[in-house]
């Protein structure tokens, strides 16, 4: 089945580590997305690419860090920089270029909690 | 101003009755609209997309007003399984394909 797969589901941090979400899709999306979500709160956008070796921030990019060597494949990097980590990520893929593809999809997310 | 609002509500209404969401934008140039549900802790999931001439999908129409740069979802007949936030997306100018998300609109359908 064509979907996006985000592992894992729960992680936890010890102060000043870095740990790194990961998000996989086989649905020949060219864009890519990380969001971070807050209780109550909407989606915020942390990095986006639209096409390998290429990605830019988005609003809240301070404390995270991202690449995108291939097509299927977008990791993200919550460095100890980032002083507030716990949150609900969310990364999601979309095609490019026609309405018909251009639609976020979405993984199932992982929780982020600093112990 | 945010690039994207909406009434975070909660919105409580009884069962069958008719509830309508807003959300304005401030991009004038945004190309794409959607409306979301997502479910608590959950991963959002496309409702529709949103176009100039507005569109129908069971209980649920949604309108663009370019002019007023606001986009509206419309439920009729509401379910309880209708309960959920609703997140109003925009898609920004020609050949960037960055999504920004509203708030969200919760939605309470009440028995």
């Amino acid at each position: 089945d064509g979907g996006i797969t985000q592992s894992p589901k729960y992680l936890f941090r010890k102060e000043g580590q870095n740990v790194t979400l990961s998000c996989e899709q086989n649905l020949n999306h060219d864009a890519m997305y990380w969001y971070r979500q807050d209780p109550g709160q909407g989606l915020r956008l942390i990095y986006y690419s639209q096409i390998v070796n290429d990605f830019q921030k988005g609003d809240i990019a301070e404390g995270y860090s991202v690449s995108r060597e291939k097509k299927e494949s977008f990791p993200l990097t919550v460095t100890s920089a980032q002083k507030n980590p716990t949150a609900f990520y969310l990364c999601a893929s979309s095609g490019t270029g026609t309405a018909t593809n251009e639609k976020l999809f979405f993984g199932s997310g992982t929780q982020l909690s600093v112990l | 101003r945010k690039e994207v609002e909406q009434d975070p509500g909660p919105f409580n209404v009884p069962e069958g009755a008719t509830v309508a969401f807003n959300c304005t934008y401030s991009n004038s140039a945004s190309q794409s609209f959607f409306w979301y549900r997502q479910d608590c802790r959950k991963e959002p999931k496309l409702l529709m997309s949103v176009y100039s001439s507005g569109n129908e999908d069971g209980r649920f129409t949604a309108q663009l007003n370019r002019a007023s740069q606001y986009i509206s979802l419309l439920i009729r007949d509401s379910k309880l399984s209708d309960s959920a936030t609703y997140l109003c997306v925009v898609r920004g100018s020609s050949g960037t394909y960055k999504y920004i998300f509203g708030t969200g609109t919760r939605l309470k359908v009440l028995a």
